[in-house]
């Protein structure tokens, strides 16, 4: 499984876009990059998926370079309501097919919006 | 449509007791998955069930640890003769078929004494 490292920390006020970048040197070529976010004292929360290029949703966006060895998880305009940690996790999935079933979380970036 | 559901949400146990966290998956999904939260710390995976079967419990302890996904009922993660180390968070997911997106309950903490 590729390994990701990614920011432990940061802060931003509220109204400004954050954008957390994760890196995945080793990802392999079957390796979809995932992101989810996590309340204290909650499950984490599928925010997005993605394989190459651009994918948004209603909630963030993913850029992800063409060497895809980096991501980016863009949220715009942040409020208080996004103070959690983001998990970035690298490894086969998708919507279909056969892949890993185990996600591996690191540590993730702790994200603290102030007013 | 009602997400994971865990029970109970706390639970505590003093050494040597056992411990039964109950998962009950999404509405249709089939697949459970079972991890661990150590404070400060990154969830990681203990086992994969579907109905009736265990799939992979790879990251399972040898000893102590258990889990079923019955048939009827929901998935039970069982701790026999709790020590103070797995005083943790479980967290269950659930999918449709693997490698699906996996959604995750609210977790049950478990403290032990």
């Amino acid at each position: 499984l590729a390994k990701t490292t990614q920011p432990i920390s940061m802060d931003s006020y509220e109204g400004q876009e954050v954008n957390i970048t994760c890196s995945h040197n080793n990802i392999a070529t079957n390796d979809y990059i995932t992101w989810y976010q996590q309340f204290p004292s909650q499950g984490p929360r599928f925010i997005i998926q993605g394989y190459k290029t651009k994918v948004t949703n209603e909630v963030a966006s993913l850029f992800i370079p063409a060497d895809r060895k980096s991501s980016t998880l863009s949220l715009p305009r942040v409020s208080l309501s996004d103070t959690a940690v983001y998990y970035c996790l690298v490894g086969e999935g998708g919507s279909s097919g056969a892949g890993s079933y185990q996600l591996t979380f690191g540590k993730g970036t702790k994200l603290s919006v102030i007013p | 449509n009602a997400g994971v559901m865990q029970n109970p949400r706390h639970l505590v146990r003093r050494r040597g007791q056992e411990a039964r966290l109950r998962c009950s998956p999404m509405k249709g999904h089939s697949h459970v998955y079972w991890y661990r939260q150590l404070p400060e710390e990154g969830l990681k995976f203990m086992v994969y069930l579907q109905k009736e079967n265990i799939i992979d419990e790879s990251g399972m302890p040898k000893e102590r640890f258990s889990a079923e996904f019955p048939k009827e009922g929901p998935s039970i993660l069982r701790i026999q003769q709790v020590v103070r180390g797995d005083s943790a968070a479980y967290f269950c997911a659930s999918s449709l078929p693997v490698s699906d997106t996996q959604y995750f309950g609210p977790g049950t903490r478990l403290t032990v004494l």
